[in-house]
């Protein structure tokens, strides 16, 4: 079974862009969440979806959205790119929403300039 | 609030040696624990997981221990290869409602070969 994917793999933008970011879930899990890894702080949770509906949220500002599609693939959008945005952003598949073992993909790499 | 930190950033060891990378956490109401290994380039990959109501767990090469009086969990592995050098982070989530899981930020393993 393949794993999560993610795409792009790396991105790089500059200030006052937006970006979208893509995530295919492992076949059969429903739940999708999106996070934001730094080295200064770790994995910071931004949404949970499930069922294509946005289920549960973390602490970013309304520049950071997504959606997630009727084959549970998901996209994350932030616009309006800040330089503080540069992080790898990885998505998590599980087959339920709230599971604790969650499935991650590569993350995509995003480099705000 | 809740925390999960890790003691050390960077831990070296020597081929051969085992590990024992530490976790501490804040939230006494943590109930489900999981390591996570990192290696460059690739996402999280589960490890190996602890519920409250045990103390030790095995795997592969691999134990965690739950020290629930001093809110400690450790991750032993044994005989450490150079496949073993990767960032490993523990994450700790709460049962009931929505289970929000909290990652640390991670210690550094370099394995000297």
């Amino acid at each position: 079974k393949a794993g999560v994917t993610q795409t792009p793999r790396y991105l790089i933008k500059t200030r006052g862009q937006q970006v979208t970011l893509s995530c295919s879930p492992i076949s059969g899990h429903r739940s999708v969440s999106w996070y934001q890894q730094t080295p200064g702080q770790g994995l910071q949770f931004l949404f949970e979806y499930f069922s294509e509906t946005q289920r549960n949220k973390g602490n970013f500002p309304g520049r950071f959205s997504g959606r997630q599609f009727s084959n549970s693939r998901s996209e994350m959008n932030v616009s309006t790119l800040e330089l503080g945005d540069s992080a790898l952003y990885l998505c998590a598949s599980s087959l339920f929403l709230a599971e604790e073992t969650q499935y991650f993909g590569p993350g995509t790499r995003l480099l705000v300039l | 609030g809740e925390s999960v930190g890790l003691h050390l950033p960077t831990l070296s060891v020597q081929e051969g040696d085992n590990s024992i990378i530490n976790c501490a956490y804040s939230n006494s109401a943590s109930d489900y624990f999981i390591w996570y290994k990192q290696e460059s380039g690739k996402g999280p990959q589960f490890i190996i997981d602890i519920r409250s109501n045990m103390d030790k767990r095995q795997g592969q090469r691999v134990t965690v221990l739950l020290n629930k009086t001093v809110k400690h969990l450790s991750l032993q592995i044994a005989a450490t290869q150079p496949g073993d050098s990767a960032v490993y982070f523990c994450a700790e989530s709460n049962s009931g409602g929505y289970q929000k899981v909290t990652f640390g930020t991670g210690t550094k393993l370099q394995v000297i070969p």
